[in-house]
């Protein structure tokens, strides 16, 4: 089993919809749990990260936490074709503070 | 901020020719990451610093590989020799404090 599992995709929405990342990972004493947006040819950057059980928002973003699931995930609303992109999944586990683990990524296609 | 600086962007190679990629992380970040990007293997952490440190070098697939952080400005990652399956896309990232990472544009190599 990885670590940080992510359905590959490719996830495809129609502008406008939302878009639902999902990720789980097996550590249960992971911490810190991060999602990365990496552009075909580009490097990832960082776009949410999140530390507690619940939902977080950033603008159309929201992460969600779930620890007793060992779930996270990522909701992007009104999706736009800017948004195309694979997105990878990053946890920290409790045991090794500073080493991310990644997931392999979903590539998601936004439908004009 | 100039972000993350990686160099050379391209290093195309011969079999058991030495490789030497470059680092410069942003100002005042106290951890440095190397990881590796192929398409089989998905984002590998192959090792990072903190306050110019080695902690984990776990992922350094073998003795080929090694890494260097002389100074809080500066690191190294050196293949020698390098065999076609290191042909793979090579990241640096530094983080202020160990969890969110902030990643360079990235080295290609290819060795024929």
């Amino acid at each position: 089993q990885k670590e940080v599992e992510q359905n590959s995709g490719p996830l495809s929405v129609p502008e406008g919809a939302i878009a639902s990342l999902n990720c789980t990972y097996s550590d249960r004493g992971s911490q810190s749990f991060f999602w990365y947006r990496q552009y075909s040819g580009k490097s990832p950057e960082l776009i949410m990260f999140i530390y507690s059980n619940g939902d977080k928002e950033d603008g159309r973003f929201t992460a969600q936490l779930n620890k007793a699931s060992q779930y996270v995930s990522l909701l992007i609303r009104d999706s736009q074709p800017s948004d195309s992109a694979t997105y990878l999944c990053a946890v920290i586990s409790g045991t090794n503070a500073g080493k991310s683990t990644f997931g392999d990524g979903t590539t998601l296609t936004v439908k004009p | 901020d100039a972000g993350v600086i990686q160099s050379p962007r391209h290093e195309v190679t011969e079999m058991g020719q030495e490789v030497t990629l470059r680092c410069k992380p942003i100002s005042g970040h106290n951890s440095l990451f190397w990881y590796r990007q192929t398409m089989m293997r998905g984002l590998e952490l192959l090792i990072y610093f903190n306050n110019n440190v080695p902690i984990d070098d776990s992922g350094m697939p073998e003795d080929r590989f090694s890494a260097k952080m002389p100074n809080a400005s500066f690191s190294t990652l050196k293949i020698q020799p390098s065999e076609p399956r290191d042909s793979a896309v090579y990241f640096c990232a530094s983080s202020p404090s160990s969890d969110t990472q902030y990643f360079g544009p990235g080295t290609r190599l290819t060795v024929l």
